[in-house]
């Protein structure tokens, strides 16, 4: 079955660009769409962003501008990178493969990142 | 963007009780709503989806009903690996929002 994994820095400092890659096993990454949602310590979910087949893009308004998620469907991977990162950026995140109508039922084991000095 | 409010945030259960979660959208949804458990330390895991279908291998225990603005989850009698954080969220339209979760404990 497909599985998900996240990977990238564990650690990144105030004002610098969050980077997380999302590796898709067991499956193709094409015709599917692709999430990253992402919870704060102790605190509930927000959806970030979602892309379809590396053309089709929307992300949440109040990260829109930070935010850039794509697709590499050589390497079977979809990434996210979130600029100007603040201590509030500090989260786990989660890649997430929605069933239609957009009801995550495949997750990846999350990523913590803190953000810091 | 729609805002989901969960009740109660939080509620103290026994084994074997029947327990109801109630989620309330901001606007009309019509049955685009979907129900997770979260245990410590793990991802979420989608229980219902459209309000009131089951996901595969999710237990017959879990139901979920409603449409519009007012939505339940309902578990019919707990067990102990129940007990764990429950959310619901709306895909409706986007940015997909989250309610801010119901945590179920053991009396």
């Amino acid at each position: 079955q497909v599985q998900l994994q996240e990977s990238g820095p564990g650690l990144v400092k105030p004002s610098e660009t969050l980077s997380l890659t999302c590796t898709v096993s067991g499956g193709s990454i094409s015709n599917y769409y692709w999430s990253w949602i992402r919870q704060p310590p102790g605190k509930g979910l927000e959806w970030i962003a979602y892309i379809y087949n590396s053309g089709s893009t929307n992300y949440n308004p109040s990260l829109k501008s930070r935010v850039t998620i794509s697709v590499d469907t050589s390497k079977n991977q979809f990434s996210l990178k979130l600029s100007s990162v603040t201590a509030a950026d500090t989260a786990v995140y989660y890649c997430a493969r929605p069933r239609a109508p957009f009801a995550f039922n495949i997750w990846g084991q999350g990523a913590m990142v803190t953000v810091s000095a | 963007d729609i805002q989901m409010t969960q009740s109660p945030s939080s509620l103290s259960a026994s084994v074997g009780d029947r327990v109801t979660i109630t989620c309330r959208a901001s606007q009309r949804i019509s049955t685009y709503l979907n129900w997770y458990q979260q245990k410590p330390g793990k991802a979420p895991n989608l229980l219902i989806y459209t309000a009131s279908s089951l996901q595969s291998g999710v237990p017959s225990r879990f139901s979920g009903s409603g449409s519009g603005t007012d939505f339940t989850l309902t578990i019919s009698s707990l067990q102990r690996e129940d007990f764990a954080t429950y959310y619901c969220q709306q895909s409706y339209s986007t940015p997909y929002t989250f309610g801010q979760g119901t945590k179920l404990e053991i009396k």
